[in-house]
């Protein structure tokens, strides 16, 4: 079954402490993102990428790294610098970069910095 | 700045139909989506609309206005399993895309 995978599902650190958040895809996309979700809030940008070894950032950048050693991988480093970094953490991908085709969704982490 | 507005909740009846609107302000267009999303998972997919004009799919519509920057998602023949919020979005002139903040969708019986 292809598909994108995010784990772990619940994920709790004491603040201070930097977190990584997995992304894997077996869908063969070109470009992956990373977005996080607040309550009352729409789905906002934190980095993206659209080929391998490349990454830009997104709306909400700060606080955060990525990495793209393949392309079927994308983590997400939370840093101790994320002020507020409770919150709802979406992987997606779609098939090219650019392209105007619809995004797949992981399951998605939910952090809680305690 | 680049806006989506959606109605924060909606409530409607079992089997009856309900209209989701969305409106927009982005820096160019290249499409409009619409995704469902049920409490504390991925949203998945239901329609993109490029073009004015209505796209039906099963019991789930979508209309697009390009030039009143305006859309809306049409559910006929409502169900619990309906129950979701639904997440309006639009590809900017960059391939991003901006998202609403979503609608909550409650369905009564």
């Amino acid at each position: 079954d292809g598909g994108i995978t995010q784990s772990p599902k619940y994920l709790f650190r004491k603040e201070g402490q930097n977190v990584t958040l997995s992304c894997e895809q077996n869908l063969n996309h070109d470009a992956m993102y990373w977005y996080r979700q607040d309550p009352g809030q729409g789905l906002r940008l934190i980095y993206y990428s659209q080929i391998v070894n490349d990454f830009q950032k997104g709306d909400i950048a700060e606080g955060y790294s990525v990495s793209r050693e393949k392309k079927e991988s994308f983590p997400l480093t939370v840093t101790s610098a994320q002020k507020n970094p409770t919150a709802f953490y979406l992987c997606a991908s779609n098939p090219l970069a650019g392209g105007l085709d619809e995004q797949f969704f992981g399951p998605g982490t939910r952090l809680t910095v305690l | 700045g680049q806006n989506i507005d959606q109605p924060t909740e909606m409530t409607a009846t079992e089997g009856a139909i309900v209209q989701i609107n969305c409106t927009y302000q982005t820096s160019g267009f290249n499409g409009l989506f619409w995704y469902q999303q049920h409490a504390g998972e991925a949203p998945t997919f239901l329609s993109y609309n490029v073009l004015d004009g209505l796209e039906e799919k099963g019991r789930f519509s979508s209309f697009l206005s390009r030039s009143k920057g305006y859309s809306y998602l049409l559910l006929k023949e409502l169900q619990m399993k309906d129950s979701a919020s639904y997440l309006c979005a639009v590809m900017d002139s960059n391939y991003q895309l901006i998202w609403g903040a979503g609608t909550k969708l409650i369905i009564k019986p």
